[in-house]
């Protein structure tokens, strides 16, 4: 496997389902990132993970919680999802270091539909 | 506060024809540029980036873009598009050093080639 990945791909559930999302970066990469994509809406930042400790959460709901256990996998899990959480749930890695942030490698995505 | 603009939600050209998808930016210092490439049902794609140096960079798939400080500019051209070119085209813009790692994408431009 190469850059970064998503499983599943497509994910259909029901509001009092739990399920997990999982992404794995290959690239070395110190820093991880969950991103909402909804239709007709600006990309929107949800998490952040520095060397797997979480340094950012955008007014994120609960219901979405985030787990980093090591630098290449990142899990969002969830549960009593609403149906306006139906959306492309993207995950991205970067290098960052002292000197500044680099380019962000995103994975496939995983097509979530909330029933 | 970042920001970016693209003040073109969509974009139709014919094959063969020139392209320049405008984006420009809001920033209290050079930043770090980024153009993605999006097609239906994917992950975002590195097209090109711009850290220092010639304001002119070269990315994959034919694409350049041209980085104008007076301007707050960084638009993405293509001398003559491919019906494959159709796809969203997002700009994208990070801090260069102390502003972590937190990119801030502009709405995307949806592209349409016509044969």
């Amino acid at each position: 496997e190469t850059g970064v990945t998503q499983t599943p791909r497509h994910l259909v559930m029901g509001m009092t389902n739990k399920k997990s999302l999982k992404c794995e970066q290959h690239l070395g990469h110190n820093a991880m990132y969950w991103y909402k994509q909804s239709a007709k809406k600006p990309l929107e930042l949800m998490f952040v993970y520095n060397f797997k400790e979480q340094t950012e959460n955008n007014s994120v709901p609960s219901r979405f919680s985030p787990e980093c256990p090591n630098s290449s996998h990142l899990f969002l899990h969830l549960h009593t999802l609403q149906p306006e959480d139906s959306a492309l749930y993207l995950c991205a890695s970067s290098q960052v270091s002292t000197s500044g942030s680099y380019e962000q490698y995103f994975g496939p995505g995983t097509r979530l539909t909330v029933t | 506060a970042q920001s970016v603009t693209q003040p073109d939600i969509h974009i139709t050209v014919s094959e063969g024809a020139s392209l320049e998808l405008r984006c420009n930016y809001s920033y209290g210092a050079t930043p770090y540029l980024f153009w993605y490439v999006q097609s239906p049902g994917q992950g975002l794609q590195l097209l090109l980036k711009y850290f220092s140096g010639d304001t002119l960079v070269q990315g994959i798939k034919g694409f350049e873009a041209e980085f104008k400080r007076s301007q707050s500019s960084f638009n993405l051209r293509k001398p003559s598009v491919h019906w494959s070119d159709a796809a969203e085209y997002f700009c994208a813009v990070g801090p260069v050093t102390g502003g972590g790692n937190k990119l801030t994408f502009g709405t995307g431009t949806q592209l349409k080639v016509e044969l």
